[in-house]
């Protein structure tokens, strides 16, 4: 099993859709989570850090389920501007950061 | 502007080549990182430094060589490169390794996009 794994997609949307999307991680002493989006051939850029309690960013929403490993993020009233890959990361008690995969995401007029 | 610059943005190099890619942070951060992702493919990582003390070692094949001479650069040498090391070649840093929390992100460069021929 990969440490850490993510929906597949593409996801194709139309604008003003609502997406979400899931990540699981294998590693349950984990301590930090975070989504990080990528345009393509631009490198990774930080979204949003996920607090235990679940946080809120203007149309974003992450959440993290401790007990059973996942971490989502909704995405509300798509805009053209969110289509990129969407990269899960989880930080291991030590030394790594883990990036899962990716899920890229295409939202259309 | 991410405060992580890498230089050069772009390389194509032969087989028998020898050169180097330059990470610079202007964060303060202690701990720096080198990463490998390939066309399609998720980032692989290659070297952690902490503090300028290496502190991971991806398997990394010998023909890369790091290098951080102190806190704020970090190279990566490369030697007798294969086609298949062609890729995009990410530095990043943080505040501290991953056991610092949710506030210690990894902010990005912008890359190294190498050819081997």
């Amino acid at each position: 099993r990969k440490e850490v794994e993510q929906d597949p997609g593409p996801f194709n949307v139309p604008e003003g859709a609502t997406v979400a999307f899931n990540c699981t991680y294998s590693n349950s002493a984990s301590q930090s989570f975070f989504w990080y989006r990528q345009d393509c051939r631009k490198e990774p850029k930080l979204l949003m850090s996920v607090y235990s309690s679940g946080n809120e960013d203007g149309r974003f929403t992450a959440q993290l389920n401790r007990a059973s490993q996942y971490i989502s993020l909704l995405i509300r009233d798509s805009k053209l501007s969110d289509s990129a890959t969407y990269l899960c990361v989880v930080g291991n008690y030590g030394q790594n950061f883990v990036f899962g995969p990716g899920t890229r995401l295409s939202v259309l007029p | 502007e991410t405060g992580v610059t890498q230089t050069p943005r772009h390389l194509v190099m032969g087989m028998t080549n020898k050169k180097s890619l330059k990470c610079e942070q202007h964060l303060g951060h202690n701990a720096m990182y080198w990463y490998k992702q390939s066309a399609k493919k998720p980032l692989e990582l290659m070297f952690v430094y902490s503090l300028e003390e290496r502190v991971e070692n991806n398997s990394v094949p010998s023909r890369f060589s790091p290098e951080c001479p102190n806190s704020s650069h970090l190279f990566l040498h490369l030697h007798t490169l294969q086609p298949e090391d062609s890729a995009l070649y990410l530095c990043a840093s943080s505040q501290d390794l991953a056991s610092g929390g949710i506030y210690n992100e990894q902010f990005f460069g912008p890359g190294t996009r190498l050819t081997v021929l």
